[in-house]
């Protein structure tokens, strides 16, 4: 009964470096979004995957950022040339579809970046 | 405008009294749902309740209770007989579009419990 996996959980990348971030979704969930949390802040909505597909990815950054979510494995989320202020926590979370009852969001334990 | 409003930053409350914490959306739309997730010192978040927008009765799961007012726009979390253990980062959430698989959520910037002995 695992439920959404995030790894590494604390990640320390110099300046410039990329990092990458994973996340495997509950087992049979075809939904994944990812959140980005700054210290003393909600959650902000980055984007939104099915399989293979970008369905919403309103709040991402316009550069450096880019996420997957492959047929096989797990979805990714890749910062490239990482500044300071991508210092946060990065959290996955996956659902089923609506039709299949999909309403609540599973939370992973979140990875924290730290560029230094 | 903000879609998800918590008016309270910190909140304290007496072991084994009950607290109430607030929680206000806006949409439009008329499929959503609402949640609350609990954040403790040690970062992850947790799923504590849910409330479908069609739902007719308040949601309830244990001691956490949702005090929903669908004509006023809000979703108050209630916990009774508060534990230590509940001292926290609150986030009330909203998920618009239930009925299509637009799934992203929007957070509010969360209530910090106390919980005193």
């Amino acid at each position: 009964n695992a439920g959404v996996m995030q790894n590494p959980r604390h990640l320390v990348r110099r300046r410039g470096q990329e990092a990458r971030l994973r996340c495997s979704p509950v087992k049979g969930h075809s939904h994944v979004y990812w959140y980005r949390q700054l210290p003393e802040e909600g959650l902000k909505f980055m984007v939104y995957l099915q399989k293979e597909n970008i369905i919403d990815e309103s709040g991402m950054p316009k550069e450096r950022f880019s996420a997957e979510f492959p047929k096989e494995g797990p979805s990714i989320l890749r910062i490239q040339q990482v500044v300071r202020g991508d210092s946060a926590a990065y959290f996955c979370a996956s659902s089923p579809p609506w039709e299949k009852g999909g309403t609540e969001a599973f939370f992973g334990q979140g990875t924290r970046l730290t560029v230094v | 405008a903000q879609k998800i409003t918590q008016t309270q930053p910190g909140m304290f409350v007496q072991e084994k009294e009950a607290v109430t914490l607030d929680c206000t959306y806006d949409t439009s739309d008329p499929s959503y749902g609402l949640f609350w997730y609990k954040q403790p010192s040690s970062g992850e978040m947790i799923f504590l309740i849910y409330q479908g927008s069609y739902d007719q009765q308040n949601a309830t799961e244990g001691r956490y209770s949702l005090n929903f007012q669908k004509a006023r726009k809000s979703a108050n979390l209630v916990i009774s007989a508060s534990q230590l253990g509940d001292s926290a980062m609150y986030f009330c959430a909203m998920r618009e579009g239930l009925d299509t698989n637009a799934g992203k959520s929007t957070f509010g910037d969360g209530t910090t419990l106390t919980v005193k002995p």
